[in-house]
Formats: C-alpha cells, structure tokens, sequence
C-alpha cells in the first residue's frame, strides 16, 4: 500500500517558468492538502481539495499559484511565473475524510529551486 | 482551532526517556490532541492523538492532564532516529476533514 507520492522530489525552475507539483495520495484517500515549507521556517497551510472541488483556499497566494485534484490523476499544485521567493518544499498530504480522527499521511515533498 | 506552545528546543541523550511538553489552555471540549513529527529533509508523520484519556502506541506515548490544558508525549527510550521537530496540534472533531495548522514545534536533539 503505496504512501502519498509526490514528484519530483527536487524540481529547478529559471525564474519566470512554471513549476507543476503532483500528489497522489494513498489509496482511498479523497482529500488533499497542500503545504508549503520555506526555509528555516514552519508548515504553512495552502490548501485543502477533494476531488473536483477547492474546499479552502486560504492559505494561497492570490496570484500566480493555483491547485487542482481532477476525478482521474493526482493533484497539481501550479505556479506560473516563478520568483526566488517561490524556492521552498512543498509538501502534500492525503486523508479519507470525514469519520477519521488519526493521522494525516503527508508525502515526502518536492524541493523547488528558483534561480 | 485553539492555539499551542511548545518550547523552541529541548535536548535529549540517547536511550533516556523525553518528555515533550505542550500547553493549549484554551482547548474546547471537542478539541483532539494531535502530534506530528518531522524528521530532517522529510514530510511530517502521525504520532499519536488523544482526547482525554492517555494513550499509547508503538512509537510514543500520550500523558493528557486532568484538565486537558496541558499534554506531554513521552517517547520512553530516544534514539538518534528520534531527533526532529515534534509539533503539538489541536483539532475540533467537529471539522474531522479540515486542515492541520502547525506552529513552530519543538526541536529535538538526541546526543549519543
């Protein structure tokens, strides 16, 4: 039973280029969380997803940054137009939802360089 | 969901017992104790939840205080594998599909 999986691990972007994160979370998980760690800091919250629907967004950028977890696929996690700012780890999570109160199963992350 | 805190660092020799402190004085009575850790370089992972019992598993164990304004993980042997940053998280049952909101943890350092 395959963890939440996240690729690529570590992806480098010039600045000004898109940068595509994808998430497939654990099988039978419906809900998806995205997750931003820049450095020397804590997680910061971006946004919660279940398939075909945005749940809460409040935690994203109002520009240039947008999510998505289609009825096929993993979920994408999009940034157009990228700047050093943007270099950080991005970390996914996955849960079934409602009816549970353990753990949420997070991914190992994608590390995002801008130069 | 109601705020934590937790000491910046504590350290810890290894094959010694840890005792990991956190205070959320304004927990409601829906309010469920969550602790993650963070391992160097990795995501987050589960650690143990209580409500108002203490609790056990294999990897640590959850000391809940009477009046649920305090809690303590203990992981009863540390290892060097142990160091990390241990983050103590309150959730309503009520919003069992929300987000997790994580402060700053505490950062643990085992010294052989």
């Amino acid at each position: 039973n395959a963890g939440v999986m996240q690729n690529p691990r570590h992806l480098v972007r010039r600045r000004g280029q898109e940068a595509r994160l994808r998430c497939s979370p654990m099988k039978g998980h419906s809900h998806v969380y995205w997750y931003r760690q820049l450095p020397e800091e804590g997680l910061k919250f971006m946004v919660y997803l279940q398939k075909e629907n945005i749940i809460d967004e409040s935690g994203m950028p109002k520009e240039r940054f947008s999510a998505e977890f289609p009825k096929e696929g993993p979920s994408i996690l999009r940034i157009q137009q990228v700047v050093r700012g943007d270099s950080a780890a991005y970390f996914c999570a996955s849960s079934p939802g409602t009816g549970l109160l353990g753990g949420y199963t997070f991914g190992s992350g994608t590390r995002l360089t801008v130069v | 969901d109601a705020k934590t805190t937790q000491p910046n660092s504590m350290e810890s020799n290894e094959e010694e017992p840890v005792h990991l402190p956190c205070n959320h004085s304004t927990i409601s009575g829906t309010d469920y104790i969550h602790w993650y850790r963070q391992l160097p370089s990795q995501g987050p992972e589960y650690v143990i939840h209580g409500l108002t019992s203490n609790v056990n598993n294999r990897m640590a164990s959850l000391a809940i205080a009477e009046d649920r304004k305090s809690s303590t993980l203990i992981l009863h042997r540390a290892t060097l594998r142990d160091a990390a940053v241990y983050y103590c998280i309150l959730r309503d049952r009520n919003n069992q599909g929300g987000k997790l909101i994580f402060g700053q943890g505490t950062e643990l350092s085992v010294k052989p």
